[in-house]
């Protein structure tokens, strides 16, 4: 089974406008952490945001939070006020168990969704 | 400015050739990671190392060996078992500490003559 899952290969927005971008998770360990890359056409990979399991409060970044609802294991990325430079690929990624090194630190990426910012 | 260098941007490669693909950081990172992605689809792990002198092998390494002599450079050699070399390659580094917020670097395009 997929442990993360990006149901949007492509999405479009009006710029100003807001987008939710979805990631559901699959995991048992009760520790894990959450992330969104976003990758230009560049080909960077771009670090936003992360959301820790045992995090009690959403987290935000600027125009990105993340809502996370734990018991749907679903971490969805919103975008607030799109701009044409939000125009990218977005991966949702998950890191399981405490990071003391070892494979648990190690990410699990989806497959990305493409968002396209209309003018 | 600290960050990420990956070297070259574009790499060609002939039949039966191996070739190394650079990275280097001066974040002073512990760990380091190398990724390849295929069109349309996400990252997966080749070889990852949390220590120098040590690394231990991802999902995908068959075809692929890595070095890590110094902390802050972590090669990788595409061999000629590779069979399907034909990809973009992401390095990436992060503190190994709690959050373990990776960062990655401008990636390298490898394309089979």
């Amino acid at each position: 089974a997929q442990k993360i899952t990006q149901t949007q290969p492509g999405m479009f927005v009006q710029e100003k406008e807001a987008v939710t971008l979805d990631c559901t998770y699959d995991t048992s360990d009760p520790s894990y952490g959450l992330f969104w890359y976003k990758q230009p056409s560049s080909g960077e990979m771009i670090f936003l945001i992360y959301q820790g399991s045992y995090d009690q409060q959403n987290a935000t970044e600027g125009r990105y939070s993340l809502n996370f609802q734990k018991a749907r294991k679903s971490a969805n990325l919103v975008i607030s006020a799109s701009q044409l430079g939000d125009s990218a690929m977005y991966f949702c990624a998950m890191r399981e168990g405490r990071n003391y090194g070892g494979s648990q630190g190690n990410l699990i990426f989806g497959k990305g969704t493409k968002l396209s910012v209309k003018p | 400015d600290g960050g990420i260098t990956q070297s070259p941007k574009y790499l060609f490669r002939k039949e039966g050739q191996n070739v190394t693909l650079s990275c280097e950081q001066n974040l002073n990172h512990d760990a380091m990671y190398w990724y390849r992605q295929d069109p349309g689809q996400g990252l997966r792990l080749i070889y990852y190392s949390q220590i120098v002198n040590d690394f231990q092998k991802g999902d995908i390494a068959e075809g692929y060996s890595v070095s890590r002599e110094k902390k802050e450079s972590f090669p990788l050699t595409v061999t000629s078992a590779q069979k399907n070399p034909t990809a973009f390659y992401l390095c990436a580094s992060s503190m190994a500490l709690a959050k373990n917020i990776q960062y990655f670097g401008a990636g390298t395009r490898l394309s089979v003559l």
